[in-house]
């Protein structure tokens, strides 16, 4: 156990419509990331969060967002779902300072029908 | 833009047998590489990584890595490969200590045989 939390594990939805996933890292980490991962694409970094405020963005949509709460939870928002964004999508999190490991979820599992 | 190759999609090995497991990088300056394993259905889990130093690295399960500035290489090693190891692992680069903005090889599957 990573100590990363994510919900939902399964997610089905249909094209068009939007979906949350959650991720809660481990304790007293401040920074959040997220990856997707998919067959065509790979493991992809989409974006970063530490202590609330974006701190970074890789190959995130338009279409996507995300944020971090106060208490440091990470929600990935996904709008206007296409087939093509059916993929694993993986929370990690790291503590800050030297010598420090990211820990991922075991991921939400997307299928867009 | 920083990259990494994993020749190999799919390895079978024997159990027993050792297993090498090779990873290309690309990034101008320092990399700061990693390992990570996937099973079916689960997450990612940190072999081992190199920052600096001591360009052979011990990680968990048994594995090692060496780094090899001269060949952009960072290549996983397993002396002796036991059933449990078949798995996905992926081959990673940060530009940054500490930072885990990684990017990821494709990934090469491990196949053990009896």
């Amino acid at each position: 156990d990573s100590g990363v939390t994510q919900t939902p594990k399964h997610l089905i939805t249909a094209t068009g419509q939007r979906v949350t996933l959650r991720c809660s890292p481990r304790s007293g980490d401040l920074s959040v990331y997220w990856y997707q991962q998919s067959l065509d694409q790979g493991l992809q970094f989409l974006i970063q969060y530490y202590n609330g405020e974006e701190r970074a963005k890789g190959n995130i949509l338009e279409r996507f967002s995300a944020q971090q709460f106060p208490d440091l939870h990470s929600e990935l928002n996904l709008s206007s779902l296409e087939l093509g964004d059916s993929a694993l999508y993986f929370c990690a999190s790291s503590a800050t300072g030297e010598n420090t490991e990211a820990f991922f979820g075991q991921g939400t599992r997307l299928t867009v029908v | 833009a920083q990259s990494v190759t994993q020749p190999d999609i799919h390895i079978t090995v024997s159990e027993g047998a050792s297993l090498e497991l090779r990873c290309n990088y690309s990034y101008g300056a320092t990399p700061y590489l990693f390992w990570y394993v996937q099973s079916p259905g689960q997450g990612l889990q940190l072999l081992l990584k190199y920052f600096s130093g001591d360009t052979l690295v011990q990680g968990i399960k048994g594995f090692e890595a060496e780094f090899k500035r001269s060949q952009s290489s960072f290549n996983l090693r397993k002396p002796s490969v036991h059933w449990s190891d078949a798995a996905e692992y992926f081959c990673a680069v940060a530009s940054i200590s500490n930072d885990y903005k990684l990017s990821f090889g494709a990934g090469t599957t491990v196949t053990v045989r009896a």
